[in-house]
């Protein structure tokens, strides 16, 4: 069974559009997040949820708007996608035990987004 | 000065080497530090969390020291198998979610 699952793996899509990317994990997590891994490889957050509830907004534009219906799920909406949205977007989930982080990130295989 | 700072490579070693990766943060109420292995279009993986006191597991040596804010990941006996792009890991501050912040990655390339 995949712990960190996402959909789709690969999205492309034109400019303008609105797309979302599903997220769920199996390990009983309380910490759900959403980064993006642009050209260059670099990871960084956009988005951490915490037993539903939002915690790290990392000045992210607007026109991304995470979802969490419960602590296994946290969804990545985007509307009128742009170019520069064209990136590597991966979900992890964590157990933070008294808001410390010991045993790291288990990540989704990421969801390759293009647009055009 | 970029939070967590690494060497991008890539280091280009034969099979058998041993290969050093070093790392620097800029924090220094950082808590948690870990190592992590991504392939070429795959999810980063957890390799190894980093101690104070080091630790090793089989080839992989981590190191940690906290006066300086610097954190290494030794590779011994090189392997092709250990070709892949490594990150430095750190989760800053106490209490903030969890956040993790990611090094720009050393590319390691072994050749037979």
């Amino acid at each position: 069974d995949t712990a960190v699952s996402q959909t789709p793996k690969y999205l492309v899509t034109q400019m303008g559009n609105d797309k979302s990317i599903k997220c769920e994990q199996n390990l009983g997590h309380d910490t759900m997040y959403w980064y993006k891994q642009d050209s260059k490889k670099f990871l960084k957050i956009m988005f951490s949820y915490n037993n539903k509830e939002l915690i790290i907004n990392e000045t992210v534009p607007n026109r991304f708007s995470p979802k969490s219906p419960d602590k296994a799920h946290l969804n990545l909406h985007i509307n009128s996608l742009e170019l520069g949205d064209s990136a590597v977007y991966f979900c992890a989930s964590s157990l933070s035990r008294g808001g410390q982080l010991n045993y790291g990130y288990t990540f989704g295989s990421g969801t390759r987004l293009t647009v055009v | 000065r970029k939070e967590v700072e690494q060497d991008p490579g890539p280091f280009n070693v034969p099979e058998g080497a041993t290969v050093a990766f070093n790392c620097t943060y800029s924090n220094s109420a950082s808590q948690s530090f870990f190592w992590y292995r991504q392939d070429c279009r795959k999810e980063p993986k957890l390799l190894m969390s980093v101690y104070s006191s080091g630790n090793e597991d089989g080839r992989f040596t981590a190191q940690l020291n906290r006066a300086s804010q610097y954190i290494s990941l030794l590779i011994r006996d090189s392997k092709l198998s250990d070709s892949a792009t490594y990150l430095c890991v750190v989760n800053p501050i106490y209490n903030q979610g969890g956040k993790l912040i990611f090094g720009q990655g050393t590319e390691l390339s072994v050749k037979p």
